[in-house]
């Protein structure tokens, strides 16, 4: 699996849109990018995943640049339910999951 | 929404005693992996399974360790002789096949306390 780069942690307002940034330069073709979060210390929570083109879903959308070295995550109106650690994992197979550090994210008031 | 469900939460057990950890996979899924965490520690992938064989495992799945789909619905995670370091929580998931682009889905875990 392709390593990640992710900051340590982010801050966002309420009702604002959540922007999380991901490197993965080492990225190869057939690696997707997948998005989980963990909030306290409940399982990881899956949100999202892409291969080239951009993602929606209920939850979130997820843009992968053009050369497929970095991806962002973009939770539209964060609540301070979306408070978690959120974790990138580029993975060329679903077999085993790569969990790094990930950001810590935290909605304010 | 269909989930996974791990039973006990919270599992407390004596060193060198064997405890099992429960899991129901969400009942179409064909792929089952166990992953721990330590308190603080990244999330450890600890072994995948199919077709009722170990797929892949990682170094920290040993022989004190072992899987097994007992039923149909059932997937446990064995270890036999616990040690203070298998304290950690522990995570079941499953997916709908091993492809990559269907994704994990995890259960909320079941915290082990070795005393």
């Amino acid at each position: 699996d392709a390593k990640t780069t992710q900051p340590t942690s982010m801050d966002c307002a309420e009702g604002r849109a959540a922007n999380l940034p991901c490197n993965h330069s080492t990225i190869s073709g057939n690696e997707y990018v997948y998005w989980y979060r963990q909030i306290h210390s409940q399982g990881p929570q899956y949100i999202i995943h892409g291969l080239k083109n951009n993602e929606t879903n209920e939850m979130a959308s997820l843009i992968i640049t053009e050369d497929r070295k970095s991806s962002t995550l973009i939770l539209p109106h964060a609540t301070l339910r979306d408070t978690a650690v959120y974790y990138c994992i580029a993975s060329g197979s679903a077999r085993q999951l790569t969990f790094g550090s990930g950001t810590q994210l935290t909605v304010l008031p | 929404e269909p989930e996974v469900t791990q039973t006990p939460s919270h599992q407390v057990t004596q060193m060198g005693q064997e405890v099992i950890l429960r899991c129901v996979p969400i009942s179409n899924h064909l792929y089952f992996y166990w992953y721990r965490q330590i308190l603080g520690q990244k999330v450890e992938f600890l072994v995948s399974f199919y077709n009722n064989e170990i797929s892949e495992k990682s170094e920290i799945f040993d022989d004190q360790f072992s899987v097994e789909r007992p039923d149909g619905s059932n997937f446990t995670l064995k270890i036999r002789s616990t040690k203070l370091e298998d304290s950690a929580m522990y995570f079941c998931a499953s997916s709908l096949d091993r492809g990559r682009s269907q994704p994990q889905h995890f259960g909320d875990g079941t915290r082990l306390s070795i005393l």
